[in-house]
């Protein structure tokens, strides 16, 4: 079966730096997408990773290794705001996306 | 530029009723998409439409149904709401053209609660 796994709840500091990891099984792979979606709102796009690397957008890195499974969401300087779940999925061969269940993060002064 | 909307924001139904949320988008974009988000799960896709006059069915279709006549709306309906359809609907739409990533945008979501 298809599975995107990903930590369930994370803590940091703010101004600190925090990594959240998300690994998948799918059939197939045609990119892994990042999205931030705070308590009560809707999913907003992050990033999109479909070579191997780091794509780097402002506070935000993302990486990928195909090999591995494996990507990971920086974010650096942490702020108040982005206190929020943070959504990794995988479009399959078919072209849909595969969700994982998302991360809560906490941010504390 | 609103991008989706979705109706209503939030209802409350009673089991065995009929209810139809609507979504709609000025992107003019070719994909749209229905999911549902159950506290715990992952977005799990209920139909989808690769472009008007189509539809697909995802993961978790049973109980609903959906109609894609034009380019902007897509409706999903509940033929007869069960309570494990209490959740939040999310409506999302891509441009759906080969070669690049196909991102989907999200409208603001429908909270449904039946009783």
């Amino acid at each position: 079966g298809q599975n995107i796994d990903q930590p369930t709840e994370m803590t940091a500091t703010e101004g600190a730096i925090v990594q959240i990891n998300c690994t998948y099984q799918t059939s197939g792979f045609n990119g892994l997408f990042w999205y931030q979606q705070h308590a009560g709102e809707a999913p907003t796009f992050l990033s999109y990773n479909v070579l191997d690397g780091l794509e780097e957008k402002g506070r935000f890195s993302s990486f990928l290794s195909r090999s591995k499974g494996y990507s990971y969401l920086l974010l650096k300087e942490l702020q108040m705001k982005d206190s929020a779940s943070y959504l990794c999925a995988v479009m399959d061969s078919n072209y849909q996306l595969i969700w994982g269940a998302g991360t809560k993060l906490i941010i504390k002064p | 530029i609103a991008g989706i909307t979705q109706a209503p924001t939030s209802q409350i139904l009673a089991a065995g009723r009929r209810m139809t949320l609507r979504c709609t988008q000025d992107m003019r974009h070719n994909a749209m998409y229905w999911y549902r988000q159950d506290l715990g799960l992952g977005l799990r896709l209920i139909h989808y439409s690769n472009t008007a006059g189509t539809t697909g069915k995802g993961e978790v279709p049973d109980g609903y149904s959906v109609s894609r006549a034009n380019t902007d709306d897509f409706p999903l309906t509940l033929a007869s709401a069960v309570p494990s359809q209490t959740s939040v609907y999310f409506c999302a739409s891509s441009d759906g053209l080969a070669g690049g990533p196909d991102t989907q945008y999200f409208g603001p979501g429908t909270r449904l609660t039946v009783l």
